[in-house]
């Protein structure tokens, strides 16, 4: 079954330093990787995803993540962190459905993200 | 291009009653899903729908039930509402193929007393 784990619950980090945000997957086959936030009562906005091709995916807000195959992880990063990034973060797997249509999100448990001026 | 549109965002239910969650993906966006959040659950899959027809279930009760309209417009449904039926439910949308993108809606928080 795929799953993906995210093993810290919360991440402080001072303004201006570099972040990471961290995630281990385990899939049968290639695995379809998403990193989504969640600000306070709001939905989940996308932030980037991993579906084949270069291990180091660029998404919004400079936000960037590596995908690791040997490690079996995709880390979140940014090289400078701002206190407007401070929010929930999820990373998830795509559950393939047949002939590859579709299929549910798994998620992680979710990492809150706090930087601090 | 608007997004996943949730209604309504906020809902109060007494216990026993039913609840109907309403959902329009973006425009061009056939597949539309329902995610379930709680605190101590996370984030669970309810069901996904293609063409009016739900081709993926999560692991909830009966009570819980979905479906889609020719427009790709979804609604989900919770009957004989109970306490843990508190929660976030969250609609999301996305073009058919496994690698395209997930978009999200605000969600409607839906609070059962």
């Amino acid at each position: 079954a795929q799953s993906v784990a995210q093993p810290e619950d919360q991440v402080n980090v001072a303004e201006g330093n570099p972040l990471t945000v961290k995630c281990t997957y385990s899939v049968s086959g290639n695995p379809y990787l998403f990193w989504y936030v969640q600000y306070p009562n709001r939905g989940l906005q996308f932030l980037l995803k991993y579906i084949t091709g270069d291990n180091l995916v660029k998404g919004s807000y400079g936000f960037e993540a590596e995908f690791n195959k040997s490690q079996t992880s995709f880390h979140l990063k940014k090289p400078s962190a701002l206190v407007s990034d401070s929010a929930l973060y999820f990373c998830a797997v795509r559950d393939l459905f047949r002939d590859n249509q579709g299929g549910k999100l798994i998620f992680g448990q979710g990492t809150e993200l706090s930087v601090k001026p | 291009k608007a997004g996943v549109t949730q209604t309504p965002r906020y809902l109060i239910k007494t216990r026993g009653q039913q609840v109907t969650l309403s959902c329009s993906p973006i425009s061009g966006h056939r597949s539309v899903s329902w995610y379930q959040q709680t605190p101590g659950q996370g984030l669970q899959f309810l069901f996904e729908y293609f063409s009016e027809t739900q081709r993926n279930k999560g692991n909830f009760p009966g009570r819980f039930s979905g479906r889609q309209f020719s427009n790709s417009r979804s609604e989900m449904n919770v009957s004989t509402l109970e306490l843990g039926d508190s929660a976030l439910y969250l609609c999301a949308s996305s073009r058919p193929e496994t690698g395209n993108t997930i978009y999200f809606g605000e969600g409607s928080w839906l609070t059962v007393v």
